[in-house]
């Protein structure tokens, strides 16, 4: 099983901010990698995979980076639609499994 | 584009076995491509993946759960299902269907979610 460390587990920001969450994995994963946003009640939507690739609709503000076994989800510039929790999930190895969570809460 | 929409109990007795239907819509599962995957969430806690179905019904599951977990698909109704025995309050979840573009990738779309919860 491969495990993954993301961090922080809490973020405090405010609008306009640059925020980043990091993913760290327990053994290497080359690009194999998702990130998730969910907010409240709802489930989570696809932001990107294979870690740097924008799924279709997600705002440019979001980008992804890293490969092997250190990842990052970058905001570029925080709009409060994006206060929610984020997740990322690697898909190198079953079974497939996804970080704790970072939730994103308005400082 | 395709949307998934689980239905089923939402309140199962302990040491009994629950069961979900997640019901696709704006596309065949059938048409191959697509594995059709469960995930869960316990309340207020992280995502785990249960396990996946391919339209002609191979499957793989979650070695953490595989004892406990069958799923299968039903091509005529579009629907595919999960079964999951001997359930406990550990098993109390808000539970997703899911779709991945192929047997290795990322969950999209998903389905709005069912909570069920294990009681007595």
């Amino acid at each position: 099983v491969i495990w993954m460390t993301q961090s922080p587990s809490l973020l405090s920001a405010s609008t306009g901010d640059r925020v980043t969450i990091s993913c760290r994995m327990s053994q290497g994963i080359s690009s194999y990698l998702a990130w998730y946003q969910q907010k409240p009640g709802k489930a989570p939507e696809l932001l990107i995979y294979a870690a740097s690739t924008l799924q279709s609709g997600v705002p440019s503000r979001f980008s992804g980076s890293g490969s092997g076994t250190d990842f990052t989800l970058t905001i570029s510039c925080l709009q409060s639609e994006d206060f929610a929790t984020y997740y990322c999930q690697q898909y190198y190895s079953s079974p497939y499994t996804f970080g704790q969570g970072t939730k994103l809460e308005i400082k | 584009q395709v949307q998934l929409q689980e239905s089923g109990p939402g309140l199962v007795k302990p040491s009994q076995t629950l069961s979900l239907t997640c019901t696709v819509s704006g596309g065949s599962i059938s048409s191959g491509g697509y594995y059709w995957s469960w995930i869960r969430q316990h309340p207020g806690k992280g995502l785990e993946w249960i396990g996946y179905i391919y339209y002609s019904g191979s499957t793989y599951y979650n070695p953490s759960l595989k004892s406990r977990v069958t799923i299968s698909v039903d091509t005529s109704k579009n629907q595919f299902s999960l079964k999951l025995s001997s359930v406990t309050a550990a098993d109390t979840a808000v539970y997703y269907c899911a779709s991945t573009p192929s047997s290795v990738g990322w969950f999209d779309p998903w389905g709005q979610g069912t909570l069920v919860t294990v009681s007595s």
